[in-house]
């Protein structure tokens, strides 16, 4: 199965620093999407884009779904400690809910106090 | 409150074992999927399903099976548990049609000894 490019693999920041995020692909994708997952949980969606160029934020994060299609980046502005955790992008090549995801590798956002 | 649950949170099980991971959702959704995690790879489908006594494999199903005899219920199989299967497993359901949010369980995280 196809996977996505996600780097960097591991973050180490301190408090208040911006982190930047991206995910690449072989194919044109014509959905992105970002997860966060915490310590001990599931993945929860925080972005979904539909759209080449688009820019969407939800607070402090911000997504873009990249003008070739074929990628998307994730910025987090001002980090908190409870930023702390696992960054995923998922992708699909259609516009319809019903076909499945493909996962990035995943980012790992460590905060330093 | 949404909500996806597994019947574990550890599993410890021996090699050539039969091992079964259950899932349960409470909203109703007709797609439930079974996805591995593990370090550096990401989240990689094994099973889905689109609605009751439907299966459709993933990108990994290769040592597994699955059952969905009940909407609200999706279990993953590991017919003979082997070393390379320990994984933490999530699950996870959505509505069927459009729309994005994708809810996961806490994960099992299985050791095969």
């Amino acid at each position: 199965g196809q996977q996505l490019n996600q780097s960097p693999q591991s973050m180490f920041i301190q408090e208040g620093e911006d982190v930047s995020m991206n995910c690449t692909s072989s194919s044109i994708f014509n959905t992105w999407l970002w997860y966060k997952q915490e310590p001990g949980e599931g993945p929860v969606l925080l972005i979904a884009l539909y759209k080449a160029g688009e820019l969407t934020s939800n607070g402090r994060l911000t997504a873009q779904f990249g003008i070739t299609r074929k990628d998307s980046f994730l910025n987090i502005s001002a980090s908190i400690p409870s930023d702390v955790g696992i960054y995923f992008c998922a992708g699909r090549e259609s516009n319809f809910g019903n076909e499945k995801l493909t996962f990035g590798t995943g980012t790992r956002l460590t905060i330093i106090p | 409150d949404v909500k996806v649950t597994q019947s574990s949170r550890y599993l410890v099980k021996r090699t050539g074992e039969k091992v079964f991971l259950e899932c349960v959702q409470d909203m109703d959704h007709e797609n439930m999927f079974w996805y591995r995690q593990d370090p550096g790879l990401g989240l990689r489908l094994i099973y889905f399903s689109y609605d009751v006594k439907m299966k459709e494999k993933g990108d990994i199903p290769e040592g597994y099976s699955v059952s969905r005899e009940k909407k609200e219920r999706f279990s993953l199989i590991l017919e003979s548990a082997s070393t390379n299967q320990t994984s933490m497993y999530l699950c996870a359901s959505r509505r069927g049609g459009a729309g994005e949010t994708q809810y996961f369980g806490p994960g099992t995280r299985l050791l095969v000894l």
